[in-house]
């Protein structure tokens, strides 16, 4: 089994409609974060959490919000998703413990907003 | 100007040739330097990490880092057509263990 897993896989969606992309994982790290990732324009970080009880604002973090469930399970939501929100959408994970600034991705969520 | 920078390619190189892929950035404080590859409509895969100045080898990849002159770099030897994707330069900037991305370079590799 893989040890990030996201759901859904992909996503078509229309304009105004909220979203949930949910990412878990099986590797025991404390560090979870939410990238997306377009064209010509590589990773950009949305949301970041350390642990359970902290979540930070990463470089692009209007028009979506996260919850930090478990220390396993971290979740992006798109309130109201527009057009310019299409985009491939990667969680990842890191180990404080072990090397912090090395971060693991998850296989990634393809949305489409129409 | 961008934190982490790479050309965007492609670079081509022919089956069995060395690659070299180079990365600069811009904070003169970064401590940790990573290369990830990734095929079309995948994620990231991490393939090296390099946090001294100089040369580490994990197999055919070389990595090599400069900080006096700010730029990381990725040597491919003996490369093959499946090492053909595209490969993120990630930096740490230092402080909260933020990784930042270049927008990658693309390999071909032609049989």
């Amino acid at each position: 089994d893989a040890d990030v897993t996201q759901t859904p896989r992909n996503r078509i969606t229309k304009t105004g409609k909220r979203i949930m992309l949910e990412c878990s994982q099986t590797k025991g790290h404390d560090r979870m974060y939410w990238y997306r990732q377009d064209p010509g324009l590589g990773l950009r970080l949305i949301y970041y959490s350390f642990d359970v009880k902290d979540i930070n604002k990463g470089e692009i973090s209007d028009g979506y919000s996260v919850s930090r469930q478990a220390q396993a399970k971290f979740s992006l939501s798109l309130e109201s998703a527009i057009p310019n929100q299409t985009a491939l959408y990667f969680c990842a994970t890191s180990d404080f413990a072990g090397a912090p600034d090395t971060q693991y991705f998850g296989p990634g969520t393809r949305l489409t907003v129409l | 100007q961008k934190e982490v920078e790479q050309n965007s390619g492609p670079l081509s190189v022919p089956e069995g040739a060395i690659a070299s892929l180079n990365c600069t950035y811009s904070d003169r404080g970064s401590q940790s330097f990573f290369w990830y590859r990734q095929y079309s409509g995948k994620s990231p895969e991490l393939i090296m990490s390099i946090y001294s100045n100089g040369d580490k080898e994990d197999g055919r990849f070389t990595a090599q880092l400069n900080k006096a002159s700010q730029y990381v770099s990725l040597l491919i030897r003996d490369s093959q057509p499946s090492d053909s994707a595209t490969y993120l330069c990630a930096v740490n900037p230092g402080g909260f263990q933020k990784l930042v991305f270049g927008t990658g370079t693309r390999l071909l590799v032609s049989p």
